[in-house]
């Protein structure tokens, strides 16, 4: 069935320090992909979205492409704040077996040092 | 409302006593979703609502939970017999399309 891998946290970062959150997944077709954050007592909501081979999804300094070919979606910031400090994860939808159905990676927790 | 609300907050309750927990998905959103989190882990899918089809249950992990919903609105996912591995957030999703899903809050439920 379809699964999500995501690298393991925590990851800790200085402000103004590169991010990078590995996510990879198994999957057959074309599914969409996610990455949802869930800040400090808050719920989850959606960061960005692809929804087809090398799409970029973008939103607040993040950006991840869809990389059919390594079947990966890495969550890149150039330069992280403290308030990016957060769990991040990874999510893939539909595909030729997935359905509705949204498969979540464990999530990667982020801190920002000031 | 303005987003998915979801009730109560927190619930501690004892090993085999049954509980309820409410979802109210945000007005006019056709699916609706439940997820379980376990302390420092992923999402774990639940069950799927659409509209009015047959629900998707395969994620429910034993014959102890349910969950309802009547037409597109209130959803309530009850777990009989509670187990101190029922111990999670329980969170509510529900989505107007294909793909965006809009979280609710959780309830964090301790089975003591």
């Amino acid at each position: 069935g379809n699964s999500v891998t995501q690298m393991e946290g925590p990851v800790t970062l200085s402000e103004e320090a590169f991010l990078t959150i590995n996510c990879t997944y198994t999957a057959t077709g074309y599914p969409s992909l996610f990455w949802y954050v869930q800040y400090p007592g808050e719920g989850l909501q959606l960061l960005l979205k692809a929804t087809k081979a090398d799409d970029k999804g973008s939103n607040k300094g993040f950006e991840a492409t869809y990389r059919k070919e390594t079947t990966s979606f890495h969550l890149e910031k150039g330069s992280v704040q403290v308030s990016d400090s957060a769990v991040y994860f990874c999510a893939l939808r539909g595909g030729n077996t997935g359905g509705f159905k949204t498969i979540f990676g464990a999530g990667t927790r982020l801190f920002v040092k000031a | 409302g303005a987003g998915v609300s979801q009730s109560p907050s927190n619930k501690v309750t004892e090993k085999g006593k049954d509980v309820e927990l409410r979802c109210d998905p945000i007005s006019g959103h056709t699916a609706l979703y439940w997820y379980r989190q376990r302390l420092g882990q992923g999402l774990e899918f639940l069950i799927y609502f659409q509209g009015n089809s047959a629900p998707d249950k395969s994620g429910l992990p034993s014959d102890r939970f349910s969950a309802e919903r009547t037409g597109e609105s209130v959803s309530t996912l009850t777990i009989q017999r509670t187990q101190q591995e029922d111990s999670a957030v329980y969170l509510c999703a529900s989505s107007s399309s294909f793909e965006t899903q809009y979280f609710g809050p959780g309830t964090r439920l301790l089975v003591l």
